[in-house]
C-alpha cells in the first residue's frame, strides 16, 4: 500500500495563479485532512472532509477551496496564489477523528513569489 | 476554543541523555491526545497515543507519556535519547463529542541529538 501520496512536492507559483494539490489515499479512510505547516506555528487545519461528496471548513480555510469527488481523493484548490500561501502542505487521512491517528502524506512545499 | 502549547521549541541533547518534551492543553472537556514526529525529509507519523485508562502510555521507539489531568498536561520522555531521535515533536489534542474540525496540534519542538 501507498499510504498517502501528494502531488507534486514542489511548486513555485507567481502572486495571482492558480493551482491544485492533489491528495490520494489507499487505506478506504472516510475522513481527510489538509494542512499547512509555517515555521513556529505548527499544524493549521485548512479543511476537512468526512466521506465523500463532503468538504467543511478548518482553522485557516480563507484563499482555498477543497472538493472530495472520490473517496480516495481529496484536492486542494489556490485559485489566485499569495505569498502568505508560501508554506508546506500536509494532507493526512483517517478511518475516523476521534479515536485513530492520522496519516500523513509526504508534503507539498509551495512558494509564492 | 482549545489550545495546546509546547513550550519548548528548541530542544537540543547529547546521546544517552533523558528527554521529556511538555505538552499542555485548554479544553475543559474530555480530550485524546497524541504525539507524532517528524523525521527530517519524512513526513508525521505517530509515536503514541492516550485515550483513557493508565495515564502512562508506552509507543515507538521507547518513548512514553503521562497524563495528568489536573495539569492538563501529556509530555513526553525518553530515558536515553539517540542521534537517531533528531526530529520534530508535535502534540495533537482531540476533543470528544466533537467534529473532526477541532483537532488541534501544538507547534512543535525541534530536538537535535549531538553524537
Amino acid at each position: 500500500n501507498a499510504g498517502v501520496t501528494q502531488t507534486p512536492k514542489f511548486r513555485v507559483l507567481k502572486t495571482g495563479q492558480s493551482m491544485t494539490l492533489l491528495c490520494a489515499q489507499d487505506m478506504n479512510h472516510e475522513y481527510m485532512y489538509w494542512y499547512r505547516q509555517d515555521p513556529g506555528m505548527g499544524l493549521r487545519l485548512i479543511h476537512y472532509s468526512v466521506g465523500e461528496g463532503t468538504t467543511a471548513k478548518g482553522e485557516v480555510p480563507d484563499g482555498y477551496n477543497v472538493s472530495r469527488l472520490k473517496k480516495q481523493n481529496f484536492l486542494l484548490g489556490l485559485e489566485s496564489a499569495a505569498p502568505s500561501q508560501t508554506s508546506v502542505y500536509f494532507c493526512a487521512s483517517s478511518w475516523e477523528f476521534t479515536y485513530n491517528e492520522q496519516f500523513f502524506g509526504p508534503g507539498t512545499r509551495l512558494t509564492v513569489l | 476554543a482549545q489550545s495546546v502549547s509546547q513550550h519548548n521549541h528548541h530542544v537540543i541533547l547529547s546521546e544517552a541523555a533523558s528527554l521529556e518534551l511538555g505538552c499542555n492543553y485548554s479544553y475543559g472537556g474530555t480530550v485524546n491526545l497524541f504525539w507524532y514526529v517528524q523525521y527530517p525529509g519524512q513526513h508525521l507519523q505517530l509515536l503514541l497515543k492516550y485515550f483513557s485508562g493508565d495515564p502512562l502510555v508506552k509507543g515507538i521507539k521507547g518513548f512514553e507519556a503521562e497524563f495528568i489531568k489536573s495539569k492538563f498536561s501529556f509530555n513526553l520522555r525518553k530515558p536515553s535519547v539517540q542521534w537517531s531521535d533528531t526530529a520534530e515533536y508535535f502534540c495533537a489534542v482531540i476533543p470528544y463529542n466533537t467534529n473532526a474540525g477541532k483537532s488541534t496540534f501544538g507547534d512543535g519542538t525541534t530536538l537535535t541529538v549531538k553524537p
